[in-house]
């Protein structure tokens, strides 16, 4: 298996719900990553997990909360987010943290926040 | 944050012409050079990762270069076909692997 895998693809949620985003992957990479993409930009690095551990934070808003249950899965729990969070969000994993390595991305959840 | 920049912002060719694309990044904090390919509802898809001044790497008719004292990097593309559309993008990495995006070229390629 050489993919990331993210759930749901597309996700319209309203200012007040509590949604969650998904990425998984089975390639035994450690490091994985949350990118935020916004509309003719270039992605923005949000969360670095390395190790299961939470390592880098990009002064990313409280109302995005990353969970790293075990080394395959990755999620982003949402509350309470504001329209300006409507974006493309992208998850990767590479081998290693603090290494040159490729990085695996997954297609992507397109949020739309109401 | 690092300054990546990317020209053309976007390019339109014919099947069969010839096209490059510029990358340049700041020279200093730099571990390696990522170029991925970016086609619309996929994931992007990694192309080359260089880290030596003067490599070059070749992947069928894609290429790149790499200067790292004078920050850029090249990618090239030989006899371009349609299945070459797509959003090419640059991304340099420091200590810890995290890489920073340029703002992409979106080559179209008319049949």
């Amino acid at each position: 298996d050489t993919e990331v895998t993210q759930t749901p693809k597309h996700l319209v949620m309203g200012m007040t719900n509590k949604k969650s985003l998904k990425c998984e992957q089975h390639m035994g990479h450690r490091a994985m990553y949350w990118y935020k993409q916004k509309a003719k930009k270039p992605p923005e690095l949000m969360f670095v997990y390395s190790y299961e551990k939470l390592s880098i934070n990009e002064s990313v808003p409280s109302r995005f909360s990353p969970e790293c249950p075990n080394s395959s899965l990755l999620n982003l729990h949402l509350h309470a987010l504001q329209p300006e969070d409507s974006a493309l969000y992208l998850c990767a994993s590479s081998q290693g943290h603090g290494q040159v390595h490729g990085y695996t991305f997954g297609s992507g959840t397109r949020l739309t926040v109401v | 944050i690092l300054n990546v920049e990317q020209s053309p912002q976007s390019l339109h060719v014919q099947e069969g012409d010839s096209t490059n694309f510029t990358c340049s990044f700041p020279s200093s904090n730099f571990y390696a050079l990522h170029w991925y390919r970016w086609e619309t509802a996929k994931s992007p898809e990694a192309l080359f990762v260089m880290t030596l001044n003067g490599d070059e790497k070749k992947k069928g008719r894609i290429s790149a270069t790499l200067n790292t004292k004078e920050g850029y990097s090249y990618l090239y593309i030989k006899g371009s076909q349609p299945e070459d559309s797509a959003t090419y993008l640059c991304a340099p990495s420091g200590a810890g692997n995290m890489l920073t995006f340029g703002g992409g070229t979106r080559l179209m390629v008319k049949p």
